[in-house]
């Protein structure tokens, strides 16, 4: 069964932080989607990998195949940067994306 | 830009109600999905579609059923609403590639509440 973790469910951070988020997956993956959902609901695509790291301004996404786990870095954060932030995988076998429970991020001025 | 619209942000209907939720794009995106998202269980997919006048099911299509008669609309259709279909409903679309990673492009929700 695909069971799709991320931790920590909610987090708090000053500005100025380094944040991590983690997401561990349980089935071998053809990708790996993280996605941003601001307040309201919309959702954004954030990154799509499959190996090794990616990087757009301040995130930072890295994937670990052997090990199925990713993160999720925001250095510097902002205020800005709170959402919840979602990861999704690509099961080698199937046809969709399976979701995370997603990461509640407060950043506090 | 791409862009996905959702014909309602927030709708109430009573139990019983025949529900319609409609999604555009303006990408010419062959996929588009159905999501309904619920605290604690993340995203879920009911339906999806890869082209015109197909279908298939998701993870949980029942109580659903969907349309789609031209290529940038997909409707969501609850025959008979009830209360445990009280949720945000997401759609999303994205272009086919062999690969299967494509990129997802959300609309903003619909919050439904059942009465």
């Amino acid at each position: 069964k695909n069971e799709v973790e991320q931790s920590p469910q909610n987090l708090t951070a000053q500005e100025g932080e380094f944040i991590t988020i983690n997401c561990s997956y349980s089935v071998g993956i053809s990708a790996l989607h993280w996605l941003q959902q601001h307040p309201g609901g919309g959702i954004v695509s954030l990154f799509m990998l499959s190996s090794g790291k990616k990087k757009h301004g301040r995130l930072i996404a890295t994937i670990n195949i052997q090990e199925k786990h990713s993160s999720l870095h925001i250095t510097a954060s902002h205020p800005r940067d709170s959402a919840v932030y979602i990861c999704a995988d690509l099961p080698n076998t199937g046809n969709q994306f399976y979701f995370g429970t997603g990461t509640s991020l407060t950043v506090i001025p | 830009d791409v862009k996905v619209t959702q014909s309602s942000r927030y709708l109430v209907k009573r139990t019983g109600e025949k529900v319609f939720l409609e999604c555009v794009q303006d990408m010419d995106h062959e996929n588009m999905f159905w999501y309904r998202q619920d605290p604690g269980l993340g995203l879920r997919l009911i339906y999806f579609s890869y082209d015109v006048k197909m279908k298939e099911k998701g993870d949980i299509p029942e109580g659903y059923s969907v349309s789609r008669e031209k290529k940038e609309r997909f409707s969501l259709i609850l025959e008979s609403a009830s209360t445990n279909q009280t949720s945000m409903y997401l759609c999303a679309s994205s272009f086919r590639m062999t690969s299967g990673r494509e990129t997802q492009y959300f609309g903003p929700g619909t919050r439904l509440l059942v009465l």
